[in-house]
């Protein structure tokens, strides 16, 4: 069983508006990061924000912020005033454990942004 | 400057033949990881190393071995290449929140 869970595939959004984008995740640990990362058109993976479990307010960074919904198990990205270039793929991932064992990985949810 | 750089950036090689996939962070990241990418299948940990010397198995490590001579360098060894292999690899530094900085990617053909 998927471990995160993306299920929007692909989402199309005009220029300057919000889009939000779902992630549901599973862990047994108490203490766990989740994160955000965007791969853009030429392959680039970049780290876009990061929630730690044990903190209660939503991250944001820029334009990014995070919907935190612990008893839902539940790490939505928000992006608002979109720009051309924020389209995407974006990958929903979980750090749980042993910090060095790296992190798992949701599908993905690509994102057409039209002026 | 890119702080993880891999080569080569695309390889076709051939079924059966050695493929070494190299990277070297600049980030002095203690841990470094391999991942795959595919359609459907999203990014899948092959192998990781918590420094120098130290290689552990990922989720997928079948037909792969890792190498990590140095903080520097970690290095993805497939000994015989099957088409199943075809892929983008990327390699990734880890800072101790789990956080991962990414290399390029590269793009591994397997005729």
């Amino acid at each position: 069983a998927q471990k995160v869970t993306q299920t929007q595939t692909s989402i199309s959004v005009m220029e300057k508006t919000t889009v939000t984008m779902d992630c549901v995740y599973e862990t047994q640990d108490s203490s766990y990061f989740l994160f955000w990362y965007k791969q853009t058109a030429s392959g680039e993976i970049v780290f876009l924000i990061r929630q730690d479990s044990y903190k209660k307010e939503n991250a944001t960074v820029g334009h990014y912020s995070l919907n935190f919904q612990k008893p839902k198990s539940s790490i939505g990205l928000i992006i608002t005033a979109t720009q051309i270039e924020d389209s995407a793929v974006y990958f929903c991932a979980m750090r749980e454990g042993n910090y060095a064992q790296g992190l798992t990985f949701g599908l993905g949810t690509r994102v057409s942004v039209f002026p | 400057e890119a702080a993880v750089t891999q080569s080569p950036r695309n390889k076709v090689a051939v079924t059966g033949g050695k493929v070494t996939l190299s990277c070297n962070q600049t980030n002095n990241h203690n841990n470094m990881y391999w991942y795959r990418q595919d359609t459907g299948h999203g990014l899948r940990l092959i192998h990781y190393s918590y420094g120098a010397g130290s290689t552990e198995k990922g989720d997928i490590p079948d037909g792969y071995k890792a190498s990590r001579p140095s903080q520097e360098n970690f290095s993805l060894i497939l000994e015989l290449a099957t088409p199943s292999q075809t892929s983008v690899y990327f390699c990734a530094s880890g800072h101790n929140t789990g956080q991962l900085y990414f290399g390029e990617g590269s793009k591994l053909t397997v005729l």
